[in-house]
């Protein structure tokens, strides 16, 4: 089946400093990958689309200077949260399409981002 | 443009019984609709999804869903709810405009009592 692996599962981070979270299709290829947030006990938020080999688009309201999105390869996209703030603190999901949205997107296991 | 809502933010049941977790959507567009799991610090796991063929979907774990165009519904069903069972549980909508957008419920977290 569809996998998705996403890491770290789990960073803390001093405030000021950047983090990067990698995505990474294992058994597919993925054109296109999402990258979401979720608060505590709320919803996903889409952030941005990850296009590879194209820039990324991102949602309205989102910084792009602050959530770079690389998608380099078929089987990988990167979300580096730079200058960090403990207000960026959340948990953070991709997930990758691999047959088409009609067919239900892979989702990673999250990563947990603690800004300290 | 598509929405969905999700009309219960807890949903309580005792083990054995059925589930119900109710989603009613808004789309300009003829929708795919899904239903994903999510257990406390984990990504999304896919339930069932409904592309346009048979109403009456059955997933994942003894999980079913049915697609009511009149009453614009898409609510999960289980006969018996197990302990495992207990998690947050998000109806999603795929946009049709042409993108590859998900829009997500607000999530029905699922408690199972013994």
């Amino acid at each position: 089946g569809a996998v998705v692996s996403q890491h770290p599962s789990r960073v803390i981070c001093k405030s000021g400093t950047s983090v990067k979270i990698e995505c990474r299709s294992l058994d597919f290829q993925a054109t296109t990958m999402f990258w979401y947030r979720q608060f505590p006990k709320k919803s996903l938020m889409l952030m941005a689309t990850s296009n590879e080999g194209s820039k990324a688009t991102y949602e309205q309201g989102v910084e792009k200077d602050k959530f770079l999105i690389n998608h380099a390869s078929l089987t990988l996209s990167t979300l580096t949260v730079t200058s960090a703030h403990p207000e960026d603190s959340s948990f953070y999901i991709c997930s990758a399409d691999r047959q088409g949205r009609d067919y239900g997107y892979t989702f990673g296991s999250g990563t947990r981002l603690t800004v300290v | 443009a598509q929405s969905v809502t999700q009309l219960d933010s807890h949903v309580s049941v005792s083990e054995g019984t059925p589930v119900l977790l109710r989603c009613n959507y808004s789309s300009s567009y003829s929708p795919s609709l899904f239903w994903y799991v999510q257990h406390p610090n984990k990504g999304l796991q896919l339930l069932l999804k409904y592309t346009s063929a048979a109403t009456l979907v059955k997933g994942i774990n003894g999980f079913e869903a049915e697609f009511k165009k009149s009453e614009t519904s898409f609510h999960l069903t289980k006969p018996s709810a197990h302990m495992s069972d207990a998690a947050e549980y998000f109806c999603v909508v795929s946009d049709g405009a042409g993108t590859y957008k998900y829009i997500f419920g607000t999530g029905t977290r699922l408690k199972v009592l013994a």
